[in-house]
């Protein structure tokens, strides 16, 4: 079976310092990746998604980038932490291909921005 | 751009009863995929139920089963036998069939209350 997973649970940093969040995913091949915010009491914001290893396409504009090092692996950071980029942050995978349609979706990281 | 709308923010229901949570949606396209998914307090998001657009029959999974009206663009979720671990937020959305439109489109989530 295949399984998520995605660290660290919970974070604080302070505005201007580094980011680092990883994802990774066990028991399958080549998946669909995706990396989502949450804000607090609100829906989810697409940030990334990846369909293979080096490709990555963002959907909104911002200080976080992305990288896909490693077939399971996929890694959202910042150079320099805004206050704004507080938030719960969710990996996610699919099978790649027609037919797997739905998300699978990781434990999340509580980020807060001092 | 496709668009989903889920238009109560929050909702109650006393348990053991049944509990209808809505949604519309707008796209242009003719096949697709719809999904509800859940978000406990723990903030793990779980599927509960996924539609495929081709499909005229309702989808069922134990107590839970969707009303899928294609004309109108409704998607709406029904719980059957309420019950205290149902309560959580929960958000109803699209993916377009198309394989170069890789992304899932969530509503803003209703938060369901399940009184004792």
């Amino acid at each position: 079976s295949q399984t998520i997973h995605q660290w660290p649970a919970t974070l604080v940093q302070p505005v201007g310092s580094p980011l680092s969040l990883e994802c990774t995913v066990e028991g399958t091949s080549n998946p669909n990746l995706y990396w989502y915010r949450q804000a607090a009491g609100r829906g989810l914001q697409l940030l990334f998604y990846s369909v293979g290893i080096g490709q990555i396409s963002s959907e909104v504009p911002q200080n976080l980038s992305a990288s896909r090092p490693q077939d399971r692996q996929f890694i959202l950071s910042s150079k320099k932490l805004l206050l704004s980029d507080s938030g719960f942050y969710l990996c996610a995978w699919r099978f790649p291909g027609t037919g797997h349609n739905e998300q699978f979706f990781g434990p999340g990281t509580r980020l807060t921005v001092l | 751009a496709q668009t989903v709308t889920q238009s109560q923010p929050e909702m109650s229901v006393q348990e053991a009863e049944t509990v209808t949570l809505s949604c519309t949606y707008d796209t242009s396209e003719s096949d697709y995929y719809l999904f509800w998914y859940k978000q406990p307090p723990s903030r793990q998001m779980i599927l509960v139920i996924r539609q495929e657009a081709y499909k005229q029959q309702n989808a069922t999974e134990n107590r839970f089963s969707v009303n899928f009206q294609k004309a109108a663009k409704s998607f709406s979720l029904k719980i059957s036998d309420s019950q205290l671990g149902d309560a959580a937020m929960y958000f109803c959305a699209y993916r377009s069939a198309s394989l170069r439109d890789d992304k899932i489109i969530f509503g803003k989530g209703t938060r369901l209350h399940i009184l004792p």
